[in-house]
Parts: structure tokens; C-alpha cells; sequence
């Protein structure tokens, strides 16, 4: 699985958009881009996955650049609750479906 | 909705003492995994299996062994614990899939060694 480079920490005001960055320059043409966040040492909570198009849903956006060796996942009006440690993680098309976890990038939704 | 549920949330145990942290899923997922998470760090794959009868090792499989003999259930055992062991354990599922199925996790159990 392609390595991934995230910053270690990051701030956000309240009710702004919060833009986490991902650096995933090794990412071959099948592996996906998975965003996972971890709250308070509870069990990880999945966001969001693209492999190409970028991505939106009731919780997320993900825009992955054209060549594909960077993404930004987008929290439209941060929360205090989003408040949290936020792993992006590349994963190989494959049959096993397994996620190799970095240390992630702890955003803290200042009020 | 119960999806992924581990118990027990808590345990102390004794240096070489033996435990099983259980590990049980209703959403009949086929895929099950098993991951630690030290203090500070990311989760790392300890085993995980594609389906009933059939397990694999992760990164971190010694000291660890698993069986799968139901879809619902994945139970991880430690042998002879050791402090090294101590961690917050978290169990997985999800569907088969190219690479594009999200996993699902429990909510960890906090697994101290003394």
C-alpha cells in the first residue's frame, strides 16, 4: 500500500470549513483513498473513499487532485464534535481489503 | 443496529495469563480484522480472515492467534500475556470487495498487562 503523509496537527473555528490534506505521491492507478477519523480513543469511524472522481456525503467531501498524488478531504462546518484524529489512507484494489493506518492528523475545532 | 460489538470493554490480566477478547458482527460481513492501537500511534493489523475456516497474519501477528469458525464471530486469543501486549484492541468487518468496502470497527477493548 502507497505511503501517505499527513500533518500531525491542525486548528479549525467553529462552523468554518475545515481542508485536511494528504499527500499520497506513490499511489497506483488501483488503489483507493479511504479518510477514517478516531474520536476520543474510540473505534475508528469511516468518512469517505474516491479512487479518481471526488466524493460527497452527508459527512464529507473528498477532492482528489487530477494526478492523483494528493487529496483534501473537506468538513463544510466544523463541529466542536469533529474534533478528532483523522487518518487518510491509500489501500490496494485486492481481496483481503486491509488498512495499514499512518499516525494521522488531530484536529482540534477551536470555539 | 448493533454492528461490531467486543467485550470486554476492560481487563487487567496478569503477566502469562491467557485471555480471549471476543469479537461478534451482525451485518453478515464475509471480512474480519483484528488490530492494536499503542498510546499515540496508529492502528496496526494484527490477523484477519475472508471467511469462515480461513484466517491470515497481519503485521503484528506473535503472540496472537485467532480462529473463525462462525461469520459472526472472530475471537483473538493471547497466550502467555506480556506487558508488551498491553494496548487498546479494535475488531473490524466488512464486506468483500476490490479494495472498495469501508470497515467497520467496535468500540476497542482496553487490555492492560501487569
Amino acid at each position: 500500500d502507497a505511503k501517505t503523509t499527513q500533518p500531525p496537527s491542525m486548528d479549525c473555528a467553529e462552523g468554518r470549513a475545515a481542508n485536511l490534506p494528504c499527500n499520497h505521491s506513490t499511489i497506483s492507478g488501483n488503489e483507493y483513498v479511504y479518510w477514517y477519523r478516531q474520536i476520543h480513543s474510540q473505534g475508528p469511524q469511516y468518512i469517505i473513499h474516491g479512487l479518481k472522481n471526488n466524493e460527497t456525503n452527508e459527512m464529507a467531501s473528498l477532492i482528489i487532485t487530477e494526478d492523483r498524488k494528493s487529496s483534501t478531504l473537506i468538513l463544510p462546518h466544523a463541529t466542536l464534535r469533529d474534533t478528532a484524529v483523522y487518518y487518510c489512507i491509500v489501500r490496494v484494489g485486492g481481496a483481503t481489503n486491509k488498512l495499514i493506518f499512518g499516525t494521522g492528523t488531530l484536529l482540534a475545532v477551536q470555539p | 443496529n448493533a454492528g461490531v460489538t467486543q467485550t470486554p470493554k476492560f481487563h487487567i490480566l496478569k503477566i502469562g495469563q491467557s485471555m480471549t477478547l471476543q469479537c461478534t458482527q451482525d451485518m453478515n460481513h464475509n471480512y474480519m480484522y483484528w488490530y492494536r492501537q499503542d498510546p499515540g500511534m496508529g492502528l496496526k493489523l494484527i490477523y484477519y480472515s475472508v471467511g469462515a475456516g480461513i484466517t491470515d497474519k497481519g503485521e503484528v501477528p506473535n503472540g496472537y492467534n485467532v480462529s473463525r469458525s462462525t461469520t459472526e464471530d472472530f475471537p483473538l486469543r493471547l497466550e502467555l500475556a506480556a506487558p508488551s501486549q498491553t494496548s487498546v484492541y479494535f475488531c473490524a468487518s466488512s464486506k468483500p470487495g476490490q479494495g472498495n468496502q469501508p470497515q467497520h470497527f467496535g468500540d476497542g477493548t482496553r487490555l492492560s498487562i501487569l
